[in-house]
């Protein structure tokens, strides 16, 4: 067990739909990084909070937002879903900006 | 400049044998290189790690090799064995920066 939690599992939606997918980090963790993972695509970095601020953005589509709550967890909102937003999404989390990432299991997102 | 390029893709092994999955490098900045491991439903879990200032990390049947001139290193499986059937990612980063990761290396040990 990784102490990172990620809620919940499993998501099925239509395209159009908007869904917001969540993330506790480790207990002492002000890191937190989402990732998205898609069949061959390997892990693609979206974006990265520290501490309640936005560190570091990656491949992260307009259509897609996360934040950093004052009690360190995090959300990553997705909207007008497409059929190709369908992906494995990671939340990882470090206790320093950088570092070791220790990572979740994930939240399975189909898009119908 | 700030990929890391991993290969195979895939590798089949026989139980026993030696898993060898190589990963190349442009960014001579990078600092770190940790490896990660995937198992199916479950998210990429840190294996072992080096810096460039140690030529190779032993960690039980792990072991990551690191050629500093020529920008590659290599994660070594000894004594395979099936339950080390996994995505096994290799990963590079220069100080405070984020992780880059290479594609994964799907990991099959045959009974």
């Amino acid at each position: 067990d990784s102490g990172v939690t990620q809620t919940p599992k499993h998501l099925i939606t239509a395209t159009g739909q908007r869904v917001t997918l969540r993330c506790s980090p480790r207990s002492g963790d002000l890191s937190v990084y989402w990732y998205q993972q898609s069949l061959d695509q390997g892990l693609q970095f979206l974006i990265q909070y520290y501490n309640g601020e936005e560190r570091a953005k990656g491949n992260i589509l307009e259509r897609f937002s996360a934040q950093q709550f004052p009690d360190l967890h995090s959300e990553l909102n997705l909207s007008s879903l497409e059929l190709g937003d369908s992906a494995l999404y990671f939340c990882a989390s470090s206790p320093y900006p950088s570092g070791p990432q220790h990572f979740g299991d994930g939240t399975r997102l189909s898009i119908l | 400049q700030q990929q890391v390029k991993q290969s195979p893709q895939s590798l089949i092994v026989q139980k026993g044998g030696i898993s060898i999955i190589n990963c190349a490098y442009e960014n001579t900045a990078f600092d770190y290189f940790p490896w990660y491991q995937q198992f199916p439903g479950k998210g990429p879990a840190l294996l072992i790690a080096i810096r460039p200032d140690v030529s190779e990390k032993k960690e039980g049947r792990f072991t990551i090799s690191f050629n500093k001139s020529a920008k590659q290193f290599s994660l070594h499986i000894m004594d395979s064995q099936p339950g080390d059937s996994a995505t096994y990612f290799c990963a590079a980063s220069k100080g405070d920066d984020k992780i880059i990761f290479g594609k994964g290396t799907r990991l099959h040990i045959l009974p």
